[in-house]
């Protein structure tokens, strides 16, 4: 049984730049949420995704905006890359309902 | 806003030795969860905490919500070095949580 899978694992963008994460939640959950983790900090809530709908979103501005699919997979997009969002992207995945959020292995991006 | 601060920061330990890291949060608590990371991973689910006077325990680690939902700790007992990594404490429900900066745990043979 596949848990989380993210991809791609490590990136390196330039500044202004625009990046795409992807990532497949644990078969047989439906709702999808996202963090940013800066090293030696805790991971920070950027948004969560349930029926295709942004149903939750944290402190960061509008340049980090998201998408959901029918077969509930999810995408993060960040537009206009500044230094400062070069950290770990969590992608997390739990059933409707349920409180156990299950963690990929994250996405590390670099911006340069 | 609700912060959560852990204690300590970072903590080396015998092999053997038991330990205990803290978690305080500055509002009560919903839900409490303890996951562990390693360097540069996703976080693994260890146990959640609900109730006020909960007391969870699995393999060696035990995990304790006060009375008031506002503390909690987690003890690990006859550490070994398969527990090393990174314990981060996190509060909230319906998937938006908030997490400490975590306690990084290492073990000496």
């Amino acid at each position: 049984d596949a848990g989380v899978t993210q991809s791609p694992t490590h990136l390196i963008k330039t500044r202004g730049q625009q990046v795409t994460l992807r990532c497949s939640p644990k078969s047989g959950h439906d709702t999808v949420s996202w963090y940013q983790q800066a090293l030696g900090q805790g991971p920070q809530f950027i948004f969560q995704y349930y029926e295709e709908e942004e149903r939750q979103r944290g402190n960061f501005p509008d340049r980090f905006s998201g998408h959901q699919f029918p077969n509930y997979s999810s995408e993060l997009n960040v537009n206009a890359l500044l230094l400062g969002d070069s950290a770990l992207y969590l992608c997390a995945s739990q059933s409707s309902g349920a409180n156990v959020l299950t963690f990929g292995a994250g996405s590390r991006l670099t911006v340069l | 806003s609700q912060e959560l601060e852990q204690s300590p920061q970072s903590l080396i330990v015998q092999e053997g030795k038991n330990l205990t890291i803290n978690c305080t949060s500055s509002k009560t608590l919903y839900g409490l969860y303890w996951y562990k990371q390693k360097y540069g991973e996703g976080l693994i689910f260890l146990m959640m905490l609900q109730k006020g006077g909960e007391e969870k325990s699995h393999e060696k680690i035990t995990a304790k919500l006060d009375e008031k939902k506002q503390q909690s700790s987690l003890h690990i007992t006859a550490s070994q070095p398969s527990h090393a990594g990174i314990y981060l404490c996190g509060g909230g429900s319906q998937g938006n949580l908030i997490f400490g900066k975590g306690t990084k745990l290492s073990v000496k043979p």
